[in-house]
């Protein structure tokens, strides 16, 4: 079985803060991702990453940046947390194949920002 | 642009088979048709994926028309725990985009 985990289900960050969100996985997959849910507006990719060291920005990573210093871990940063960083955050991981991926997600991560 | 369309809500007795159903009448003949679920405040659950054929998994079967205009995702024994939204995506490479997707209930 895929396992992704995330460090926190739950975190409350004041405004300001400097916020790490890790992501490990157990399966040897290329390929992690980092998503944020939002009542209305779905899944929102923020960045991913092919490989080790590699990051791809995604369609909103204004405010966040990411590290991948190991194969199995994917951290997302929120450098200074805003109110409207609060959110339900999401991991994914998937093998490179061709055509297509299967992502396998993480539990979430509900951030509050006050 | 939703490339797919489900009905918002359906329920389904505890026991019986579930039948949702996803029109993606748009589907380009690369993009494959992907089930997952989501339990209030879980992160997305991966169910089965299909190009063409039906496919079956020890979760579900997918069963894709041969125009491909259209599925349909069996849970063939629902439980209570299958309550959940069920989201049909139609993609390509990591593209990954989910809709309003199906509140499905199973009641007792």
């Amino acid at each position: 079985d895929v396992k992704v985990t995330q460090s926190s289900r739950y975190l409350v960050k004041r405004t300001g803060e400097k916020v790490f969100l890790e992501c490990v996985q157990d399966m040897d997959h290329e390929n992690m991702f980092w998503y944020r849910q939002d009542p209305g507006l779905g899944l929102r990719l923020i960045y991913f990453s092919y490989d080790v060291k590699m990051k791809e920005k995604g369609d909103i990573p204004e405010g966040y940046s990411v590290s991948r210093e190991k194969k199995e871990r994917f951290s997302l940063i929120l450098e200074s947390a805003s109110t409207n960083q609060t959110s339900m955050y999401l991991c994914a991981s998937s093998f490179e194949v061709v055509g297509t991926d299967t992502q396998y997600f993480g539990p979430g991560t509900r951030l509050t920002v006050l | 642009d939703a490339k797919t369309t489900q009905p918002p809500s359906m329920d389904c007795a505890e026991g019986r088979a579930a039948n949702l159903p996803c029109n993606h009448s748009t589907i380009s003949g690369n993009e494959y048709v992907y089930w997952y679920r989501q339990i209030h405040s879980q992160g997305p659950q991966y169910i089965i994926h299909g190009l063409k054929n039906n496919e079956t998994n020890e979760m579900a079967s997918l069963i894709i028309t041969e125009d491909r205009k259209s599925s349909t995702l069996i849970l063939p024994h629902a439980t209570l725990r299958d309550t959940a939204v069920y989201y049909c995506i139609v993609r390509v490479g990591t593209d990954m985009r989910f809709g309003a997707g199906t509140r499905l209930t199973v009641k007792p």
